[in-house]
């Protein structure tokens, strides 16, 4: 079974509007990381949060993690069309290895 | 952008026929993955390197093996393909373990 699970699948909104999006994992964590992906392409690091930190900002992301409810919220503001892609959260845990999400697909209309 | 380069791009075969995914990359770095992206599945893992001969078993390993002879080179073959496998093919690398992953552009094969 997934350890990260997104929701929701998938998100439409108009630009200009904010983004959410939230990932649940299953056990404890070294750091949860976002990926985006585009149309095509490979996946792209975002942004890393690290488990005794609760907040993280990059630009228009900001990225919240609640290690008491194992859960992590993604916020892209001021949304473009160029957003448009499928969001993927990933989990580190205690080994070599990322577990990944099944995505956000989200959809920015101009 | 990582140095990550995966051949081929596309490729089309039959099934029971063996292929071979290569991925290269320039950055030196230890680690080294091959995932596989399916509708519904996400990204899983199918075999990782951490370092030249060292490799390891992901989460969807079976009818995959993989061999890292170079730091810079990492092979993933289907011994004998099935339809099962069609999908697209990821290699990634990464530094440090559990540090963030830098992702080639994808094999997009197709067993038929």
């Amino acid at each position: 079974s997934q350890q990260g699970e997104e929701d929701p699948q998938a998100l439409s909104i108009q630009e200009g509007e904010n983004a959410t999006m939230n990932c649940s994992y299953k056990t404890s964590i070294n750091n949860l990381q976002w990926y985006r992906q585009n149309s095509g392409r490979g996946l792209v690091h975002l942004i890393l949060i690290r488990s005794n930190e609760r907040e993280k900002h990059s630009g228009r992301l900001r990225v919240t993690l609640d290690t008491s409810k194992k859960s992590s919220s993604l916020l892209i503001t001021a949304s473009r069309a160029a957003d448009t892609a499928s969001y993927f959260c990933a989990t580190a845990i205690n080994t070599d290895k990322l577990i990944f999400g099944t995505g956000t697909r989200l959809q920015v209309f101009p | 952008d990582a140095g990550i380069t995966q051949s081929p791009r596309h490729k089309v075969t039959e099934t029971g026929t063996p292929v071979t995914l290569r991925c290269h990359q320039t950055e030196n770095h230890r680690y080294m993955y091959w995932y596989r992206q399916d509708p519904g599945h996400g990204l899983r893992l199918i075999h990782y390197s951490y370092g030249v001969k060292d490799t390891d078993k992901g989460e969807v390993s079976d009818g995959y093996s993989v061999s890292r002879s170079k730091t810079e080179d990492f092979l993933l073959t289907l011994e004998s393909a099935t339809s099962s496998q069609t999908s697209v093919y990821f290699c990634a690398i990464s530094g440090p373990k559990g540090e963030p992953q830098h992702f080639g552009d994808g094999t997009r094969l197709s067993i038929l």
